[in-house]
């Protein structure tokens, strides 16, 4: 069974851009977690979507947002970048039970130059 | 808000000691405590979890204990191994809100 994907691997964005990353959960799977993992402060929640809604939201400012798709895939979406938006970003898949386990995708590094 | 605390942020043991690894969460109604190990460069990984209904679980050199009552889990490791060296997160989940809550990381470096 293919694992969790997360497509760009790496990205560099200028400030004031917008980047869009996505994720391909393990087949199956309907629940997407994103998390921002950054030195320091650890894995920060950033969403969850299950069956294309999105159930919880973290304390990250409106530019960012996601979306899942009917196919489970989910993309994230970053606008008017900023230099503090430099971290790797995981998505987690999981069947979306009761304390289930997470499965993390590889990350996407994004540097914001 | 709701955290979870981690510590030590750094352990350094010999091949062959033990590393014990302590969390305290805020929510009270958390049930759900997994263990993820991250290697340089590598996603996390689950290692071991444990339910709010358990006090302890162990597989092979692992093990996790729970304290509801103090809020406080621990991740215990047995003759250490440098292949054991990465960075360890713990994590509190609460039914009904699909998160995970994470702790900052532990960086263990097992010395051969």
């Amino acid at each position: 069974k293919a694992g969790v994907t997360q497509t760009p691997r790496y990205l560099i964005k200028t400030r004031g851009q917008q980047v869009t990353l996505s994720c391909s959960p393990i087949s199956g799977h309907r629940s997407v977690s994103w998390y921002q993992q950054t030195p320091g402060q650890g894995l920060q929640f950033l969403f969850e979507y299950f069956s294309e809604t999105q159930r919880n939201k973290g304390n990250f400012p409106g530019r960012f947002s996601g979306r899942q798709f009917s196919n489970s895939r989910s993309e994230m979406n970053v606008s008017t970048l900023e230099l503090g938006d430099s971290a790797l970003y995981l998505c987690a898949s999981s069947s979306g039970g009761l304390g289930t386990e997470a499965f993390f995708g590889q990350g996407t590094r994004l540097t914001v130059v | 808000g709701e955290n979870v605390e981690q510590h030590p942020s750094t352990l350094s043991v010999q091949e062959g000691d033990s590393a014990v690894i302590k969390c305290t969460y805020s929510d009270s109604a958390s049930n759900y405590f997994p263990w993820y190990k991250q290697e340089l460069g590598k996603r996390p990984q689950l290692i071991i979890d444990i339910r709010s209904n358990v006090g302890e679980k162990k597989d092979q050199r692992i093990a996790v204990t729970l304290n509801k009552t103090a809020k406080h889990f621990s991740l215990h490791i047995t003759e250490t191994q440098p292949e054991d060296s990465a960075v360890y997160f713990c994590a509190a989940f609460k039914s009904g809100t699909y998160k995970y809550i994470f702790g900052t990381g532990t960086r263990l470096k097992v010395l051969a």
